[in-house]
C-alpha cells in the first residue's frame, strides 16, 4: 500500500502570504494519478488539482501543483481569507488503489 | 449538473450491518471511465477511502476493511450501495460518495456526506 506523509501538519500564514504543501509517497506514483482537494469545516473535499499539476473546473490559478516521483507539491501563492482550510493529497495506484494523506490545516496566523 | 447523494441511517447499533446508498444524477454509472468511491471521515480525523466500483463493474476495496464490506451499483436507479458488517464504535463519522474520473484517479465530485454514529 502507498503511504502518503503531508508536512507539516499545520501552516500558520497571513493572508497574502504563499502556502507552501508537502505530500510525500511511500512509492514512486505517477504523475497522472496525484490529486489535491480543500476541505472546510462541515464541507465535503473540493477537487483542486488533478494529474499532479492540472487546476479542476472553477479554481483559482493562485493554486498551482508540481512534484514526480515520490515528492509532489501544492502551492497557493498569496493566500485569500476563504483558503484557510485543511488541504489532503491522493493517489491512485494498485491495490488499494485510492489512499489519501493525513492532511495539512492552513490556519490565520 | 452532476450531483451525489448520500442516504442511509443516521444511527446504527454494535454489531449492526449499515447500508448506504448513493444516488448520482448528471451522469450514468455505466459511462466509460467514470467510476464510484466511498470515503469516510471520523471526527477531526483525516478522509479514508472505503470501496470503488467502476464503469465496467470491477470492484476494489480498502485492505484493512476488506471482510467487512460490500459495494454494488443499479445502473438503472442511479444508485451505488455500499454496506459495512459487524459495525463498532470507531466506524462512527461522516460517510461520503464521489465520482471518481478514472483516467485520473481524482474525484472530481463528491456527496455532501451522511454522518452515521455507531452507539448503544
Amino acid at each position: 500500500e502507498t503511504v502518503l506523509t503531508q508536512s507539516p501538519g499545520t501552516l500558520s500564514l497571513s493572508p497574502g502570504e504563499r502556502a507552501t504543501l508537502s505530500c510525500r509517497t511511500s512509492q514512486r506514483v505517477s504523475s497522472y494519478y496525484l490529486a489535491w482537494y480543500q476541505q472546510k469545516p462541515g464541507q465535503a473535499p473540493r477537487l483542486l488539482i488533478y494529474g499532479a499539476s492540472s487546476r479542476a473546473t472553477g479554481i483559482p490559478d493562485r493554486f498551482s501543483g508540481s512534484g514526480s516521483g515520490t515528492d509532489f507539491t501544492l502551492t497557493i501563492s498569496r493566500l485569500e481569507p476563504e483558503d484557510f482550510a485543511v488541504y489532503y493529497c491522493q493517489q491512485y495506484g494498485s491495490s488499494p488503489p485510492v489512499t489519501f494523506g493525513g492532511g495539512t490545516r492552513v490556519e490565520i496566523k | 449538473q452532476v450531483t451525489l447523494k448520500e442516504s442511509g441511517p443516521v444511527l446504527v447499533k454494535p454489531t449492526e450491518t449499515l447500508t448506504l446508498t448513493c444516488t448520482v444524477s448528471g451522469f450514468s454509472l455505466s459511462n466509460v471511465r467514470m467510476g464510484v468511491s466511498w470515503i469516510r471521515q471520523p471526527p477531526g480525523k483525516a478522509l479514508e477511502w472505503l470501496a470503488h466500483i467502476s464503469s465496467n463493474d470491477g470492484k476494489s476495496y480498502s485492505t484493512s476493511l476488506k471482510s467487512r464490506l460490500t459495494i454494488s451499483k443499479d445502473t438503472s436507479k442511479s444508485q451505488v450501495v455500499l454496506t459495512m458488517t459487524n459495525m463498532d464504535p470507531v466506524d462512527t463519522g461522516t460517510y461520503y460518495c464521489a465520482r471518481m474520473d478514472e483516467w485520473f484517479g481524482d474525484l472530481d465530485h463528491w456527496g455532501q456526506g451522511t454522518l452515521v454514529t455507531v452507539s448503544s
